[in-house]
């Protein structure tokens, strides 16, 4: 069964610090991976995509990470602030039907 | 332009009843999928329609769900005979193509009492 496995499950940081959330998966064929950011109350908001041959990508102060050999990703976020304070959910794509397998989310609370 | 959109936002209601959620994709967009975010769990795959057929209804959870869409556009999920498993967040999605990037509306949350 294609699993998708977040972790921390919960993490609090202050303000201005770094973080980092991992992401291991077992989906299989892999098309692609992609985090999303999922305000309380909305609907999640894709942050970064990669395909197999890519292993990092950056938005803005966001950065993923992905070895496709180990099957796991990480999410960095840089000098954190209030607004970055949501659940960050990796998605990763099977070929067919693009159909996604999520994770559970790691819930961020950046406090001041 | 505008995103997806759901209505309703927040829908409660009685055990047994039946429910329609509805959806408006981004214009143009000409895949649409239904997702569940039950409290604590990922999201779970419910329904993905390619204009108005359905090529995967594998995640719909019995027979009590089904959905439609009609124009290309609009779609609404359905839900019968509700049970108070059936609370959850029922989110809407839709791409450019099958492998597009997938846009979210906000969600309906439905609470069966």
């Amino acid at each position: 069964k294609n699993q998708v496995e977040q972790s921390p499950q919960s993490l609090i940081i202050l303000e201005g610090k770094n973080c980092t959330l991992q992401c291991n998966y077992t989906v299989s064929p892999f098309s692609n991976l992609r985090w999303y950011k999922q305000d309380t109350g909305r609907g999640p908001v894709s942050l970064t995509i990669m395909t197999f041959s890519e292993n990092t990508k950056s938005n803005g102060r966001y950065t993923a990470t992905l070895d496709a050999d180990t099957k796991q990703s990480s999410l960095h976020i840089t000098a954190s602030q209030l607004s970055d304070s949501a659940s960050y959910i990796c998605v990763v794509s099977e070929d067919r039907y693009s159909t996604l397998t999520f994770g559970k989310g790691t819930m961020l609370l950046v406090s001041p | 332009g505008a995103g997806v959109s759901q209505s309703p936002s927040n829908k409660v209601t009685e055990k047994g009843k039946d429910v329609e959620l509805r959806c408006d994709p981004i214009s143009g967009h000409t895949a649409l999928y239904w997702y569940r975010q039950s409290l604590g769990q990922g999201l779970e795959f419910l329904i993905y329609f390619q204009g108005n057929s359905a090529p995967d209804k594998s995640g719909l959870p019995s027979d009590r769900f089904s959905a439609e869409r009609t124009g290309g556009s609009v779609s609404t999920l359905t839900i019968q005979r509700t049970q108070q498993e059936d609370s959850a967040v029922y989110l809407c999605a839709s791409s450019l193509g099958r492998s597009g990037e997938q846009y979210f509306g906000p969600g309906t949350r439905l609470t069966v009492t």
